[in-house]
């Protein structure tokens, strides 16, 4: 079964310093990875995903995630933090056989001034 | 030119009693779902629609009931509330396949008191 595993509940970072959200996955077969934002009080919205095309992919906000088969990682980074990207964070991969969203426990990002 | 809606967006009730939470999309879209999000934030699936056929169940209590009446909405009633259904629950759609991404609601955040 596929599954991905966020890394840190929770992240702190400075307003401007680098942001790096861990995501590992664990699938047999090539997986179809997404890394969406929850706001406060807010639905889900997609930043970006991989779908084999590219291994570093570009998203929303300056966001950007590379795909490392070796490390099974998929990780989202932001070169420099801003205050408005405090938020939910979650990774999630598409499972093959039903098409839905297996979603890893999210990561609870804060910036500081 | 909400993609995905539901209502209501806050809901209380009593146990024991039955509600039902509506979603619409007009994203043309030809499957739907359904996810609950715990206080711990974590979010799990609980029904896909395909055109209007029910594709997913993920061992949901038989008091949860979803209605499809076209492919443009997916209903969720709820018989019986018990205080763990306390959750915010999402609708969502997408094109069907694993390459997609869902779209989500806003989410509707139930209280049983």
């Amino acid at each position: 079964a596929q599954s991905v595993t966020q890394l840190g509940s929770h992240v702190s970072v400075s307003e401007g310093a680098l942001v790096l959200l861990r995501c590992n996955y664990s699938s047999s077969v090539p997986p179809y990875l997404f890394w969406y934002v929850q706001y406060p009080n807010q639905g889900l919205q997609l930043l970006l995903k991989y779908t084999s095309a590219a291994t570093l992919v570009k998203g929303i906000n300056g966001f950007e995630a590379e795909f490392k088969k070796s490390e099974t990682s998929f990780h989202l980074t932001k070169p420099s933090a801003h205050m408005s990207d405090a938020a939910e964070y979650f990774c999630a991969v598409s499972d093959l056989g039903t098409d839905k969203l297996i979603f890893g426990t999210g990561t609870r990002l804060q910036v500081f001034p | 030119d909400t993609a995905v809606s539901q209502t209501p967006k806050y809901l209380v009730t009593q146990m024991g009693n039955d509600k039902s939470i509506k979603c619409e999309q007009n994203l043309g879209h030809d499957t739907m779902y359904w996810y609950k999000q715990d206080s711990k934030k974590f979010l799990k699936i609980m029904f896909s629609y395909n055109n209007k056929e029910l594709i997913i169940n993920e061992t949901v209590p038989n008091r949860f009931s979803p209605k499809s009446p076209d492919k443009a909405h997916l209903n969720l009633h709820i018989n019986s509330l018990e205080l763990g259904d306390s959750a915010v629950y999402f609708c969502a759609s997408s094109q069907t396949g694993v390459r997609t991404e869902a779209f989500f609601g806003q989410g509707t955040r139930l209280t049983v008191v």
